[in-house]
């Protein structure tokens, strides 16, 4: 069985600072995937970034980069440069690289960005 | 690229009706497909699993004659909320994974929400 663990409900930060979202997971699984997701308001999950378990290198994706520490089962995603259309709902999520398996989500984050 | 649509976005029906929510995989085979629900303020939690051609599996507490789930082609995946109540009323969510270079990363439905008045 695998958990994720996000332990900041809400999160404020100035436009154009950097943030930091943190994300913890425990599983037995030797191969897996990490995962975060945006969700606004309207609902739909926005995929952001992808760190395999096997990967030796930290995850990048425009603004976003995630901060892997597999030692300590840490996934936490950074968003440099907030902009006010980076305030919602960020999720971390993971799955095994087996199969078809279903993601295992966080409780979630939400994210302000003031003017 | 691969793309999950999912209908109707927004729906509001009466007490005791049942409301059929349309997930269509676009350009590729969707062979399963998860269905979510989602409380205000709260994660997603998986309800089912379905694969073409065979019978949904349900998640713990999951009613299964109330949430009825098909998943009768590749590319269609059907779940109706039968005779909702006001409890029902909720966001839900599908997804269809797919093998990418993120290796079997999600593509998401856009949702739907339901009001059961």
């Amino acid at each position: 069985a695998q958990k994720i663990t996000q332990t900041q409900p809400g999160m404020f930060v100035q436009e154009k600072e950097a943030v930091t979202l943190d994300c913890t997971y425990d599983t037995s699984d030797q191969s897996y995937g990490l995962f975060w997701y945006k969700q606004p308001s309207s609902g739909e999950m926005i995929f952001l970034i992808y760190q395999g378990s096997y990967d030796e290198q930290n995850a990048t994706e425009g603004r976003y980069s995630l901060n892997f520490q597999k030692a300590r089962k840490s996934a936490n995603l950074v968003i440099s440069a907030s902009q006010l259309g980076d305030s919602a709902m960020y999720f971390c999520a993971m799955r095994p690289n087996s199969g078809y398996s279903t993601l295992t989500f966080g409780k979630g984050t939400m994210l302000l960005v003031s003017p | 690229g691969a793309v999950v649509s999912q209908h109707p976005s927004r729906v509001i029906c009466k007490s005791g009706t049942s409301v059929k929510i349309e997930c269509r995989s676009l350009d590729f085979q969707a062979t399963t497909m998860f269905w979510y629900r989602q409380f205000p303020k709260q994660s997603l939690m998986l309800m089912a699993t379905s694969n073409e051609g065979s019978k949904a599996t349900y998640e713990q507490g999951v009613e299964k004659d109330k949430f009825l789930i098909n998943h009768a082609s590749l590319t269609l995946s059907t779940l109706t909320v039968t005779s909702a109540h006001p409890e029902d009323s909720s966001f839900y969510i599908c997804s269809a994974p797919i093998r990418g270079r993120r290796n079997t990363e999600a593509f998401f439905g856009q949702g739907t929400r339901l009001t059961v008045v």
